[in-house]
């Protein structure tokens, strides 16, 4: 059985570049055939997506943020990361993991969250 | 991009009801959608996939139907661990969910 678990920093202060990573246990990144997301919420509102890194190292981004986004997967093929540059408050958010079984489809494996904030 | 919308925001229901949420797609998503339950403090978990085939383990009391623009998740009959937040996703083109509705007890 496959479980994420995302880690990061908590806080982070404006202007400062947002690192998170997603630990897969159960399983690996490049195998399966699986896409791996990020999805973020703010506190108290809706769902976005963010990126996706695929089973072949295939990665797609929200065009909203593309400019700030870099996701990869580590070396030892059973995490992947999320790199933000420039944050601001906005980003303020838990950042969630997630695995599909397409590029475009729907999220049957979620991480519990980590909440970041950013503030000065 | 394709904008979901959920109606209503907030729903108020008892144990026992049944209980409906519609989203509505700015554009035709075939049946490319997903329903999903977030608990306070939680991840969300999929319960509908496809617009219509029940995730693995999920109650029988669920259900999802539509197709092309609008959609709805059913709850035939409210139990007390149903009461959270539901939201739906399409994932034809990207991925973008709706606003959420909140159930919450009458």
């Amino acid at each position: 059985q496959v479980q994420l678990q995302e880690s990061g920093p908590g806080l982070l202060k404006p202007s400062e570049t947002l690192s998170l990573t997603c630990s897969v246990s159960g399983g690996s990144v490049t195998s399966g055939g699986y896409y791996w997301s990020w999805i973020r919420q703010p506190p108290g509102k809706g769902l976005e997506w963010i990126a996706y890194i695929s089973y072949n190292e295939n990665t797609n981004y929200n065009p909203s943020l593309r400019s700030r986004l870099t996701i990869s997967v580590d070396t030892s093929k059973t995490q992947f990361s999320l790199n933000l540059n420039s944050v601001t408050a906005a980003d303020t958010a838990v950042y969630y993991c997630a695995r599909s079984s397409s590029s475009w489809g729907s999220y049957h494996i979620w991480g519990q969250g980590t909440l970041v904030t950013v503030s000065s | 991009d394709i904008q979901m919308t959920q109606s209503p925001s907030t729903l108020s229901a008892s144990v026992g009801d049944r209980v409906t949420i519609t989203c509505r797609a700015s554009q035709s998503i075939i049946n490319w959608l997903a329903w999903y339950q977030q608990k306070p403090g939680k991840a969300p978990k999929l319960l509908v996939y496809k617009a219509s085939a029940l995730e693995s383990g999920v109650p029988s009391r669920f259900s999802g139907s539509g197709s092309g623009t609008e959609f709805t998740l059913t709850i035939s009959s409210l139990q007390p661990d149903d009461f959270a937040t539901y939201y739906c996703q399409q994932y034809n083109d990207y991925s973008t969910f709706g606003q959420g509705t909140k159930v919450e007890i009458k």
